[in-house]
């Protein structure tokens, strides 16, 4: 069974400083892979995406991604860090069975401190 | 272009009492799917349609909900008698060949 694995529940970052959000996978198969973003009270919002080619992918908002296969991860990355990156980030893997329903990971908050 | 409509936002319910969850999908896309997030944990998946069929509901409760979208109208999530434990967020999300989802701002359910 495919699944997501978010290490960190929370992280804290100055503002200015990299941003890294990990995620591994499980997957028997090629993964498509997503970064997801949630603002509070509000929905989601993919930044990025993998399925398949080049494996460094950037999104939206200055983040991008890695897919690393060796080391099944797929983490999240930003130079910098904004005071509005504050959110909570979910890294999903899409089944491959077809269905293309997505299993998330249990979520990382971003705090980002003046 | 709209995105994907959920409403209410924000819903109370008493325990016992239906819930009624609608979403409309972006123009166009003919698959829904709806996730729901209880406080502190991720997305879980719940059920996935297409126009007037029921794909794979392999996340839904065995009891009290159920989930249609049909052919003229949006897609409903429905609650029947619901306890304390149904509060959580709800989301749709649509698609247009089961690829890429599009996410709805959410229902948040409580119940009191």
């Amino acid at each position: 069974a495919q699944s997501v694995t978010q290490l960190g529940s929370h992280v804290s970052v100055s503002e200015g400083a990299l941003v890294l959000l990990r995620c591994n996978y499980s997957s028997s198969v090629p993964p498509y892979l997503f970064w997801y973003v949630q603002y509070p009270n509000q929905g989601l919002q993919l930044l990025l995406k993998y399925t398949t080619g080049a494996t460094l992918v950037k999104g939206i908002n200055g983040f991008e991604a890695e897919f690393k296969k060796s080391e099944t991860s797929f983490h999240l990355t930003k130079p910098s860090a904004h005071m509005s990156d504050a959110a909570e980030y979910f890294c999903a893997v899409r089944e491959n069975k077809g269905t293309g329903k997505l299993i998330f990971g249990q979520g990382t908050t971003l705090q980002v401190k003046p | 272009n709209a995105g994907v409509m959920q409403n209410p936002r924000h819903l109370v319910r008493r325990r016992g009492q239906e819930a009624r969850l609608r979403c409309s999908p972006v123009k166009g896309h003919s698959h829904v799917y709806w996730y729901r997030q209880l406080p502190e944990e991720g997305l879980k998946f719940m059920v996935y349609l297409q126009k007037e069929n029921i794909i794979d509901e392999s996340g839904m409760p065995k009891e009290r909900f159920s989930a249609e979208f049909p052919k003229e109208g949006p897609s409903i999530l429905r609650i029947q008698q619901v306890v304390r434990g149904d509060s959580a967020a709800y989301f749709c999300a649509s698609s247009p060949q089961g690829f890429e989802a599009f996410f709805g701002q959410g229902t948040r359910l409580t119940v009191v």
